[in-house]
C-alpha cells in the first residue's frame, strides 16, 4: 500500500517552454501532497504544500507564479514549470500524505522527475 | 531557524559491520521524527518515532529517539551492499517535515 507515482521520470526541454509533472496517490486519497526540490548531493528541499481543492501554501523564496500547482482531487497533484530555465534543471519529487492513516506525519515519495533545460 | 543535522556526511563501511546514523534537531513544534532510505530515486520510509526510549525495529534496522536531548539514531547491524544508500531524517512540524543533509553510506563487499 501507500504508492505514490510522478509522471514523467524524466524530461528535457528547451528554455522558454513549461514543463508539467504530475503526481499520483495510487492505493489511497490524500488531501496533502508536498512538491520537493532536490540538487546533487544535498537534501529534500520544500517547495510548497498541495491541499486538495484549495491554494497551494508556497516556501519562502518559491516562486508561485514560476511553479504552479494544482491539486484538483484526492489523488492527483500537478506541478507546472513555467517558461523552464536551465536554473530549474533539478530531481523534483512529490509526497502524499494519507488522509486515513494513523501516522499523519508520515509522508509516502513518488519517485521523482529529473528536469533537464536546455 | 528550525534545522536538523546528520552526522556523519559519509560513512564507508565493509559488510557486516555495525554502523550508527546520527540526526540532531532543533525544531519548533515537534511532532515526529521519520527515517527514510534513499537509493537512485525517491525516499522510501522506514520509521517514525513519536515517543523517547521506544527502540523501533525491522530486521537488521533500528531506531530510537531521545526528545530531551533532541536527537535520534539508526543502527544497521550485519550491513550488506544492499544497505549502501543515502539515509534521511525528517522531522514533522505541524504538517511538513524538516529535512537533514542525509547521510551516505557505502557498504563494500
Amino acid at each position: 500500500g501507500a504508492v505514490v507515482s510522478q509522471h514523467p521520470s524524466r524530461v528535457i526541454c528547451k528554455s522558454g517552454t513549461s514543463v508539467k509533472i504530475e503526481c499520483r496517490s495510487l492505493d489511497f486519497q490524500a488531501t496533502t501532497m508536498f512538491w520537493y526540490r532536490q540538487f546533487p548531493k544535498k537534501s529534500l528541499m520544500l517547495m510548497a504544500t498541495s491541499n486538495e481543492g484549495s491554494k497551494a501554501t508556497y516556501e519562502q523564496g518559491v516562486e508561485k507564479d514560476k511553479f504552479l500547482i494544482n491539486h484538483a482531487s484526492l489523488t492527483l497533484s500537478t506541478l507546472t514549470v513555467t517558461s523552464a530555465h536551465p536554473e530549474d534543471s533539478s530531481f523534483y519529487i512529490c509526497s502524499a500524505r494519507s488522509s486515513q492513516t494513523s501516522g499523519r506525519e508520515t509522508q509516502y515519495f513518488g519517485p521523482g522527475t529529473r528536469l533537464l533545460v536546455l | 531557524e528550525d534545522k536538523v543535522v546528520q552526522s556523519p556526511l559519509s560513512l564507508v563501511v565493509h559488510e557486516g559491520d555495525t554502523v550508527t546514523l546520527n540526526c540532531s534537531y532543533e525544531v519548533t513544534n515537534f511532532r515526529s521524527l521519520l527515517w527514510y532510505k534513499q537509493e537512485k530515486k525517491a525516499p522510501t520510509f522506514l520509521f517514525m518515532l513519536t515517543s523517547s526510549g521506544i527502540e523501533k525495529k525491522s530486521g537488521r534496522l533500528s531506531s530510537i529517539l531521545d526528545k530531551k536531548e533532541l536527537f535520534s539514531i539508526l543502527n544497521i547491524t550485519a550491513t550488506q551492499t544492499g544497505d549502501s544508500a543515502v539515509y534521511l531524517c525528517a522531522v514533522g512540524q505541524g504538517g511538513k517535515l524538516i529535512f537533514g543533509q542525509g547521510t551516505e553510506l557505502s557498504v563494500k563487499p
